[in-house]
């Protein structure tokens, strides 16, 4: 299986301040179909997750423009511009390129 | 708008057998795949399997294979999750998630496995 590896495990930040995610994968991410199924994830305290990000960089509806999502083949990263108190949770990503998908083991959030 | 309900919380011993249901609504049942992720209490996402509702074919990840079943009732946009031979470590959060790419998803279920 496709091993997906996010850092940092906790990501401390203060309010109004970039924050980065990354998440590496085992093999390339590129089907052959020319998509790369790379999608990231939400979930707050309590709640159920909520995708983000589809295919790379683009923004599911409702989801604010603070988001962004960028990389290619192995290496991808989630941006938040300026984190907001809402922002606060762990963030999964996930690959759907290769069977089987395979969530990352997920960034806590957490404001300073 | 999309939604998709899970059944309640249940309780079960140790090697007995759950069955979680997801109702969709709000759009066309048989148009995108179901797919299943549990999350044990402070951990990751795991992914399960899917299920086509339209053929009824469904895929499991190898470490569920021969405990889980996936099924659907297409004519109450139902679909569920059986998961055998329960053992505590079974105990988790059980979530629906529309389509290939998880872009809408239930409540959650939460499974406990106790004796």
């Amino acid at each position: 299986d496709v091993v997906m590896t996010q850092s940092p495990l906790s990501l401390p930040v203060t309010l109004g301040q970039p924050a980065s995610i990354s998440c590496r994968s085992s093999q390339s991410l590129v089907h052959s179909d020319g998509n790369t199924y790379l999608n990231w994830f939400q979930q707050r305290p309590g709640q159920s997750p909520r995708r983000l990000i589809y295919k790379v960089s683009n923004r599911d509806s409702g989801v604010p423009d603070r988001f962004s999502g960028s990389g290619s083949g192995t290496d991808f990263t989630l941006k938040i511009s300026r984190v907001e108190a809402e922002d606060v949770g762990v963030y999964y990503c996930m690959q759907g390129t290769h069977w089987p998908p395979v969530f990352g083991g997920g960034t806590k959030v957490e404001i300073k | 708008q999309v939604q998709l309900v899970q059944s309640g919380a249940e309780v079960k011993k140790p090697g007995a057998s759950v069955k979680v249901s997801c109702k969709a609504s709000g759009y066309t049942f048989t148009s995108y795949d179901i797919n299943w992720v549990r999350q044990a209490t402070g951990q990751g996402l795991e992914w399960m399997g899917w299920m086509n509702p339209n053929s009824g074919n469904t895929g499991y990840a190898q470490k569920f294979q021969g405990r889980v079943t996936m099924t659907r009732n297409t004519s109450i946009s139902t679909a569920y999750m059986e998961l055998s031979s329960l053992r505590s470590e079974d105990t988790a959060v059980y979530y629906c998630a529309r389509g290939s790419f998880q872009d809408y998803w239930g409540q959650g279920t939460l499974v406990t496995v106790s004796s």
